[in-house]
């Protein structure tokens, strides 16, 4: 069963567009969330996160956006550039909640096309 | 460059076979996570150590073992190897192992089994 899903294998942007990267989860015990980028031959990097207590973290041209009640969260780059192509991966965990189980599920990930 | 090397970088072996796949952790790093990105399954959480202590586990078959030795390097084992235990296996350390620290991946290791 998997508890976090990120159901767009791939998608494709416009150079300079918004890219938009969604991913649900089903455990609503999840409070924790966070989204890794990986590029070709080399390991996972991480590259933003959202505790369950926001709703919205930015950092640069990466926002990060949480609807807990849809139990879904979305990545936005804007505006995206050549190096933005790559795999990004979404993962949650339970952090905030007592005897909290410390594993993070990662989704299978998107691979985004920046295109020029 | 993370700063967490993984050896080897590929390893080819037969079915049946025991591998041992080796992780240093960034220096000052004290925890030490495996994941294991196959085809269809995406990354998965395999174990975590913790100053040389197991701190959680996630989908790790009971053929796989891990340990993590007192100057905080990590291997894992995996034995009576299967088809299907091909895959990239991916080493992260954070500094405190604590869910909202930053984990720092290496470049992995490919297992191909034949």
């Amino acid at each position: 069963d998997q508890q976090v899903k990120q159901n767009s294998p791939s998608l494709s942007v416009q150079e300079g567009r918004i890219s938009i990267l969604n991913c649900d989860y089903t455990n609503s015990m999840f409070d924790y969330f966070l989204w890794y980028k990986k590029y070709p031959a080399e390991g996972p990097t991480f590259l933003i996160s959202i505790s369950s207590i926001k709703d919205k973290n930015e950092d640069g041209r990466f926002t990060v956006f949480l609807n807990k009640s849809a139990k879904h969260l979305s990545l936005h780059i804007v505006p995206s550039q050549p190096g933005d192509s790559a795999v990004y991966f979404c993962a949650a965990s339970e952090f905030f909640r007592p005897g909290r189980d410390d594993k993070i599920i990662f989704g299978k990930g998107t691979r985004l096309h920046i295109l020029p | 460059d993370s700063g967490v090397t993984q050896t080897p970088k590929h390893l080819i072996t037969a079915t049946g076979q025991r591998v041992t796949l080796r992780c240093s952790p960034r220096s000052g790093d004290l925890s030490v996570y495996w994941y294991q990105q196959s085809l269809d399954q995406g990354l998965q959480f395999l174990i975590q150590y913790y100053n040389g202590e197991e701190r959680a586990k996630g989908n790790i078959l009971e053929r796989f073992s891990a340990q993590q030795f007192p100057d905080l390097h990590s291997e894992l084992n995996l034995s009576s190897l299967e088809l299907g235990d091909s895959a990239l296996y991916f080493c992260a350390s954070s500094a405190q192992g604590e869910t909202t620290d930053t984990q720092y991946f290496g470049p992995g290791t490919r297992l191909t089994v034949l």
